[in-house]
């Protein structure tokens, strides 16, 4: 079975708050871990990504942090937009491999 | 500079009729991958191609479903005498390479419907 999964399956934030999406998973031999963004009848769409010998990285309004103590990954946005609202994957792959493991997703929806 | 392309982007078979589904990865990426979602739910990996092999399909059903990635052309999923549970949005990917820190580049799905 799947072994990345999420705590919330949905999260509504006010336009303009800091949104924060978890992810739980259980592999430790994972080594590389990316964030996806999927709108309506679009595909999955690249974020951020973080590899396991660091525990943050940031980009362009969002963050990525990695515990790798306890095998946790979330997703920060910083002044959350309408255009923020999809539906949020993490997936997790390791060195070497090449089967990308993608957790059951968040909603995101934004009110204006 | 065009992306992964996906066609069709929305296919209607009756059960055991065959189901074609396309993609065409980013100019120059060799690694093909192919995934099945369901609706609110994540995606679910079938199977791995470089070009003319395939390298891991150990998500894929063994019986009525195939993939390739021919030398020219496009990468093909075919899924033979369709069934209703067989009705997804099919999405492939494409990469690069297989190095760690490459992420995938994904189409924008085939949603497949069997009456």
């Amino acid at each position: 079975g799947e072994n990345v999964g999420l705590h919330l399956p949905t999260l509504s934030v006010q336009e303009g708050d800091n949104s924060i999406i978890n992810c739980a998973y259980s592999n430790s031999a994972s080594d590389y871990f990316i964030w996806y963004k999927q709108e309506s009848g679009k595909g999955p769409q690249f974020i951020i990504d973080i590899r396991s010998n660091m525990d943050k990285r940031q980009g362009q309004r969002v963050t990525v942090l990695l515990n790798k103590t306890v095998k946790h990954l979330s997703l920060q946005i910083a002044a959350t937009q309408p255009g923020d609202s999809a539906v949020y994957f993490c997936a997790e792959s390791n060195t070497g491999g090449f089967k990308t493991i993608f957790g059951a997703g968040t909603r995101l929806f934004v009110k204006a | 500079n065009a992306g992964v392309m996906q066609n069709p982007r929305h296919l209607v078979r009756r059960r055991g009729q065959e189901a074609r589904l396309r993609c065409s990865p980013v100019k120059g990426h060799s690694h093909v991958y192919w995934y099945r979602q369901l609706p609110e739910e994540g995606l679910k990996f079938m199977v791995y191609l470089q070009k003319e092999n395939i390298i891991d399909e150990s998500g894929m059903p063994k019986e009525r479903f195939s993939a390739e990635f021919p030398k020219e052309g496009p990468s093909i999923l075919r899924i033979q005498q369709v069934v209703r549970g067989d009705s997804a949005a099919y999405f492939c990917a494409s990469s690069p390479g297989q190095a760690v820190g490459q992420p995938q580049h994904f189409g924008d799905g085939t949603r497949l419907s069997i009456l």
